[in-house]
């Protein structure tokens, strides 16, 4: 069965530095988003992306974030300059419609210290 | 905005009793409603799924029922084993695309 692929499964950086997290959606699909979940927190929406253009961010998804298709398989999230409250774990996900059921990736966990 | 509210936790419950997980909402236009589970250290998986009212949706002997005009989507286990422990999040999507989630429901079950 196809599926949501992220790595690294986990990513230690420094304050400061910038970190990109990838993400490969199944192949046919066509939307794709980006959520955090910060430890005990609920799940949070990010980004969603769709035609190579951010279609809806949250007030999460400041200047310090950003996505990009780069190919035609990969779906990429950067953060330019991590924080310590950066820390969390990344969810990526994909649907082929945007009615379509969301497949979840296992998630990329940031620990930024 | 959308938003779905779930009742808190933790729940703690013996092996073998009945689970309940209450879930609320609150969305424009007609959500589709879904619970997922996390076990511990693992990502986010589909537990079950009902995209219209009175559909219900079941898998691994779970279940919920899309109430619409209660807008409600509890999450039910007849008989629950200690391999359901994990944090269950009831979530809605609407036509636009992006889910909302809970706040998440961490069940513990005792043997």
């Amino acid at each position: 069965e196809p599926e949501v692929t992220q790595t690294p499964s986990h990513q230690v950086t420094q304050m400061g530095q910038e970190v990109i997290l990838r993400c490969v959606p199944i192949s046919n699909h066509l939307y794709f988003y980006w959520y955090r979940q910060i430890l005990g927190q609920k799940v949070e929406f990010l980004v969603s992306f769709y035609n190579n253009e951010i279609s809806e961010k949250s007030e999460i998804f400041d200047d310090q974030f950003s996505v990009e298709r780069p190919d035609g398989s990969n779906f990429t999230l950067k953060i330019r300059s991590t924080k310590l409250e950066d820390s969390a774990m990344y969810f990526c996900a994909s649907r082929v419609t945007g009615e379509g059921e969301q497949y979840f990736g296992p998630g990329t966990r940031l620990t930024v210290t | 905005g959308d938003s779905v509210t779930q009742m808190e936790g933790p729940v703690t419950l013996s092996e073998e009793a009945f689970l309940t997980i209450n879930c609320t909402y609150t969305a424009t236009g007609y959500p589709s409603l879904f619970w997922y589970v996390q076990y511990p250290g693992e990502g986010l998986q589909l537990l079950l799924k009902a995209t219209k009212a009175d559909d219900k949706g079941s898998n691994k002997g779970f279940e919920a029922t899309y109430r619409k005009e209660t807008t409600s989507f509890h999450l039910e286990k007849g008989s629950v084993q200690v391999s359901d422990s994990a944090v269950y999040f009831c979530a809605l999507k609407t036509n636009a695309g992006k889910s909302t989630f809970g706040d998440g429901t961490t069940l513990t079950v005792k043997p």
